[in-house]
């Protein structure tokens, strides 16, 4: 079992809906937990992070966490084309760092 | 604030020949990880330094091996180039083994013809 899972998609959204990104992880001792966001040809970016279980917002992005459940999710309000690219999700269990495969998202205009 | 410096940007290598890969982290950072992205495989995790010392590694040949020097700029180096070894080349630096997320390079592209 891999330690952090995603469904590779592709996601199709039109522009204005939400876009919903959803990761698992494994271990449950996880402490922190990422999104990054990745244009194809460029390197990866860091846009949000959470510690806590619940909501965490910055802007558009939304993160959300439930170490319960062992589920982390990404939701993206009003989707701009420019949202377009592949979200990795990330998580942190010791001092491993580990990457899903990602999740390719396309905004439909 | 210098982000991350990957170097060089491109490469074109000869199968079996080597080649080293350079990277300076941001400043004040001391963890350095390597990833290797080929398409369709995602992020590979090749290995993390920390204060000059190698704390992980994922699970690549022997071939590739890597370095951290005292100011904390990393290098790798891969051995007897294989076809399959061209890819997007990462580096990627944290103030502590990623606990407050890692920052990436552009990347370094090699090429093996």
């Amino acid at each position: 079992q891999k330690e952090v899972e995603q469904n590779s998609g592709p996601l199709s959204v039109p522009e204005g809906a939400i876009a919903s990104l959803n990761c698992t992880y494994s271990d449950r001792g996880s402490q922190s937990f990422f999104w990054y966001r990745q244009y194809s040809g460029k390197s990866p970016e860091l846009i949000m992070f959470i510690y806590s279980n619940g909501d965490k917002e910055d802007g558009r992005f939304t993160a959300q966490l439930n170490k319960a459940s062992q589920y982390v999710s990404l939701l993206i309000r009003d989707s701009q084309p420019s949202d377009s690219a592949t979200y990795l999700c990330a998580v942190t269990a010791g001092n491993q760092f580990y990457f899903g495969t990602g999740t390719s998202l396309t905004v439909i205009p | 604030k210098a982000g991350v410096t990957q170097t060089p940007r491109y490469l074109i290598k000869t199968r079996g020949q080597q080649v080293t890969l350079s990277c300076s982290p941001i400043s004040g950072h001391r963890s350095v990880s390597w990833y290797q992205q080929t398409p369709g495989q995602g992020l590979q995790f090749l290995f993390e330094y920390f204060s000059e010392t190698q704390r992980n590694k994922g699970n690549f040949p022997g071939r590739f091996s890597g370095r951290q020097f005292s100011n904390s700029r990393s290098e790798m180096n891969v051995s007897t180039l294989e076809l399959g070894d061209s890819a997007l080349y990462l580096c990627a630096s944290s103030l502590a083994s990623g606990t407050y997320g890692y920052t990436f390079g552009s990347g370094t592209r090699l090429t093996v013809v």
